[in-house]
This record gives structure tokens, C-alpha cells and sequence, in this order.
């Protein structure tokens, strides 16, 4: 049972477009969704992250909105850039209590940015 | 920053090898994590712990176990390895509430 799906195995645009990335959940106990990033050749990191009190979170060039009622989420990526391309995770965790911080990954959609 | 580092970065053994994985990590985190990275399953749990001698099961146990010596060491020892469990293995550690801070992984190969 995937828990946490992300709906592309794969996606490529082009330099200057904005990619979307898209991920749902199934478990209402999640609250908080981190989306991480990995290079090949390198553990994942954290990118950016939203918690289910918020439809929307910036930083930069990325931008996760939140669905809660539709248990949907998405992460786009503006003005790609060739640097951008990667694989990216969805993640979710559910409240804090008794949840040791464990996350729950979904496959991964991998980024290319063509220039 | 954390600093999380695994060893050995490539192992190649036998089926019904014995294995052990080792992980570090130096800034003070309370949580570690050992993950196994396959095309089209994400990152999935094996085992965590929160602190020396600590353990929990994660969500693909099986053929594992794990030890945690001190808040710095996370090992995760394979005692009779299988062909499936060839995989990109990776630790990571984090304060309780935190983000997780991930080492460079462990490509292991079981023939």
C-alpha cells in the first residue's frame, strides 16, 4: 500500500518553464510534507516543506501548494534551470506524537530541464 | 550543519554473506534512520532509533538488524544476505521535530 504517491515516474521541460510535480496522500493523519531533492551520487536533501495548516509555501523559484481536502499536494519549480535537474521526493510525517519523526517517502519523479 | 557519513561507499558480497553498514553522524541528533532506495519504491525504513541503545522497526524489517552503540553510531548489519536486498542504502539522522540530514548512501550488491 503506497501511501504517499507521487503520480509521475519522470518529467522533462525545458529551461525557463515552470515544471509541476505532483504527489497525494492517503493517511489524514499526515500534517507535515517535505519535498526533498537528490543529485546522482548524492543522499537526499531537504528542499523546501509545507505543514497542513498552510495552502501555500515559497522559497525562491519553488513553491508547494497544498490541497488538504483533496489530499493532494504539488511542487513547481519556476524559471527552470538545467542546475534543477534531479529527483525529487515527496515526503509526509503525521502529528508528532508517537511518530518519532518518521517520514513516508513516495517513489521519487525524476527532473530533467533541457536547455 | 550535520555531517552524516557511511562506510564502506560500495560493497559487493555473496548470497548468505555477512554484512554490516555503518553510519556517523557529528552534530548531536538524538534520531537515526536507515533507508533503502530502489527504483520505483522511494526511500522505505528499514530500522530508527532515538538515542543509544534504542531501536524501532521500520517498515521493511525483514533480513535486518540494527544496532545503535552511542548517539553518533547506527549500524545496520545484514547476517545472511539475499539478492534482494541489493539496494542504494542510506542513513540519516535528525532532531525529534526536525529535518532529516541524509549521508552519501551505500551501494550494496549481493551476487
Amino acid at each position: 500500500q503506497q501511501q504517499v504517491r507521487q503520480s509521475s515516474q519522470s518529467l522533462t521541460v525545458w529551461e525557463g518553464e515552470t515544471a509541476i510535480l505532483n504527489c497525494s496522500y492517503e493517511n489524514s493523519a499526515f500534517d507535515y510534507f517535505p519535498w526533498y531533492q537528490q543529485f546522482p551520487g548524492e543522499g537526499p536533501a531537504l528542499l523546501i516543506a509545507i505543514r497542513s495548516v498552510s495552502d501555500k509555501k515559497e522559497d525562491g523559484r519553488f513553491t508547494i501548494f497544498f490541497n488538504k481536502r483533496e489530499k493532494n499536494l504539488s511542487l513547481h519549480i519556476k524559471d527552470s534551470q538545467p542546475g534543477d535537474s534531479a529527483t525529487y521526493f515527496c515526503a509526509a510525517r503525521p502529528g508528532l506524537s508517537g511518530s518519532f519523526n518518521k517520514l513516508t517517502f513516495g517513489a521519487g519523479t525524476r527532473l530533467a530541464v533541457c536547455p | 550543519e550535520a555531517a552524516v557519513t557511511q562506510s564502506p561507499r560500495n560493497k559487493v558480497t555473496v548470497t548468505g554473506g555477512n554484512v554490516t553498514l555503518s553510519c556517523r553522524q557529528t552534530n548531536s541528533h538524538n534520531y537515526m534512520y536507515w533507508y533503502r532506495q530502489d527504483t520505483g519504491h522511494g526511500l522505505r525504513l528499514i530500522h530508527y532509533s532515538y538515542g543509544a541503545g534504542n531501536l524501532q522497526i521500520g517498515d521493511v524489517p525483514d533480513g535486518y538488524k540494527a544496532t545503535r552503540t552511542t548517539q553518533e553510531d547506527f549500524f545496520l548489519l545484514l547476517e545472511l544476505a539475499s539478492p534482494s536486498q541489493t539496494s542504494l542504502y542510506f542513513c540519516a539522522s535528525s532532531d525529534a521535530a526536525a529535518e532529516q540530514f541524509f549521508g552519501p548512501g551505500t551501494r550494496l550488491t549481493v551476487l
